[in-house]
């Protein structure tokens, strides 16, 4: 079952700017995890977060989690060409344990 | 190099065939997992393992069957009961299943019907 959305679907972006996507969920989770897809590729995972945190950084990727909201958002400053790509959320339930993937943003970064 | 080892890269199936599609793992993990793939979808979940010898089905089984007879592998085949099989598969990892510990992806199989 797609319990997280991202936000938006799709997202161009010149290179050095800042891009942020949004993913929101429907029932209560252990954590929030962020992974990266490259166009034919298998996933590659970013950044885990737990219900109880509310930021977390890693490099040029910052993740919030405002589990009131039940939403999430990513950012990755000075993006570079190597960040297009889809970003994908998944949320581990806290009721069934199973991990749900979002549909995904695309990013675009122009040089 | 530790990973995941899925192939063959692009597969095809003809009308009432049986395929399996390969998953290796060198991480020594415990858990395994298949997903599906959809264009514009996030992934499902076809079947996961906890451990060697046990599987469970997950939202998406029908039409597909696994087996994990050893640690390391954990086959998926795509039989002539799933009527629209066409997509793109992941097989994943982690150390246990479900868990605070991020799951490790291969690099997919690319299934199509002829």
């Amino acid at each position: 079952s797609q319990q997280g959305e991202e936000d938006p679907q799709a997202l161009s972006i010149q290179e050095g700017e800042n891009a942020t996507m949004n993913c929101s969920y429907k029932t209560s989770i252990n954590n929030l995890q962020w992974y990266r897809q490259n166009s034919g590729r298998g996933l590659v995972h970013l950044i885990l977060i737990r219900s109880n945190e509310r930021e977390k950084h890693s490099g040029r990727l910052r993740v919030t989690l405002d589990t009131s909201k039940k939403s999430s958002s990513l950012l990755i400053t000075a993006s570079r060409a190597a960040d297009t790509a889809s970003y994908f959320c998944a949320t581990l339930g806290s009721n069934d344990y199973k991990l749900s993937f979002g549909a995904g943003t695309t990013v675009t970064v122009r040089a | 190099d530790g990973g995941i080892t899925q192939s063959p890269k692009y597969l095809f199936r003809k009308e009432g065939q049986n395929v399996t599609l390969s998953c290796e793992q060198n991480l020594n993990h415990d858990a395994m997992y298949w997903y599906r793939q959809d264009p514009g979808q996030g992934l499902r979940l076809i079947y996961y393992s906890q451990i060697v010898n046990d599987f469970q089905k997950g939202d998406i089984a029908e039409g597909y069957s696994v087996s994990r007879e050893k640690k390391e592998s954990f086959p998926l085949t795509v039989t002539s009961a799933q009527k629209n099989p066409t997509a793109f598969y992941l097989c994943a990892s982690s150390t246990r299943i479900f868990s605070n510990q991020p799951q490790h992806f291969g690099d997919g199989t690319r299934l199509s019907i002829l």
